[in-house]
């Protein structure tokens, strides 16, 4: 099956620093997805991506699909302490795995006050 | 907002026992899928439901899961006879388009002993 490999897995900043994690995939996907899942709760949607090269921004988070359509990346800026959770990329590919969405590994994130 | 909201958000239960989880999608959306989350993992599809019938299932959607919208407003999974790996939380998501952001429920935390 298709395989997305999240990157960085944990990272710990301080307060105010900007953040930076990718995926990338040997597969093709059609739409990217970037997730953010707290302690015991659903994923909620952050970013959705359509186009290869679209870059898309919600308030301090950017994301990017890239030019090849195997990797994207998600930038906080300027983090704050409620930043902290689970990110997670997640793919889609119709033509290959219907409209399932196939995740990444997860990105832990801890932001120091 | 509306959201997918999904009961019992935590059950019990022995092994061999039946269980079914229920979730209320959005009530636009025509695509309803069911994922899981083994703790500390990635979330893993499991099936995907439109138009009354199964889309897409994954391989670990094996004979002991079903799935069923009994009316205009639930989607239930059913685990026949739950074993002690199928201890996860199980998270609904419903979509309006097979293309379109898919949106999560809080998850259901099943506990097989």
């Amino acid at each position: 099956g298709q395989q997305l490999n999240q990157s960085p897995q944990s990272m710990f900043i301080q307060e105010g620093e900007d953040v930076s994690m990718n995926c990338t995939s040997s597969s093709i996907f059609n739409t990217w997805l970037w997730y953010k899942q707290d302690p015991g709760e659903g994923p909620v949607l952050l970013i959705a991506l359509y186009k290869a090269g679209e870059l898309t921004s919600n308030g301090r988070l950017t994301a990017q699909f890239g030019i090849t359509r195997k990797d994207s990346f998600l930038n906080i800026s300027a983090s704050i302490p409620s930043d902290v959770g689970i990110y997670f990329c997640a793919g889609q590919s119709r033509e290959t795995s219907g409209s399932r969405l196939t995740f990444g590994e997860g990105t832990q994130l801890t932001v120091n006050p | 907002e509306p959201e997918v909201t999904q009961t019992p958000s935590h059950q019990v239960t022995q092994m061999g026992q039946e269980v079914i989880l229920r979730c209320v999608p959005i009530s636009n959306h025509l695509y309803f899928y069911w994922y899981r989350q083994i703790l500390g993992q990635k979330v893993e599809f499991l099936v995907s439901f439109y138009n009354n019938e199964i889309s897409e299932k994954s391989e670990i959607f094996d004979d002991q899961f079903s799935v069923e919208r009994p009316d205009g407003s639930n989607f239930t999974l059913k685990i026949r006879s739950t074993k002690l790996e199928d201890s996860a939380m199980y998270f609904c998501a419903s979509a309006t388009g097979p293309d379109n952001e898919q949106f999560f429920g809080p998850g259901t935390r099943l506990t097989v002993l």
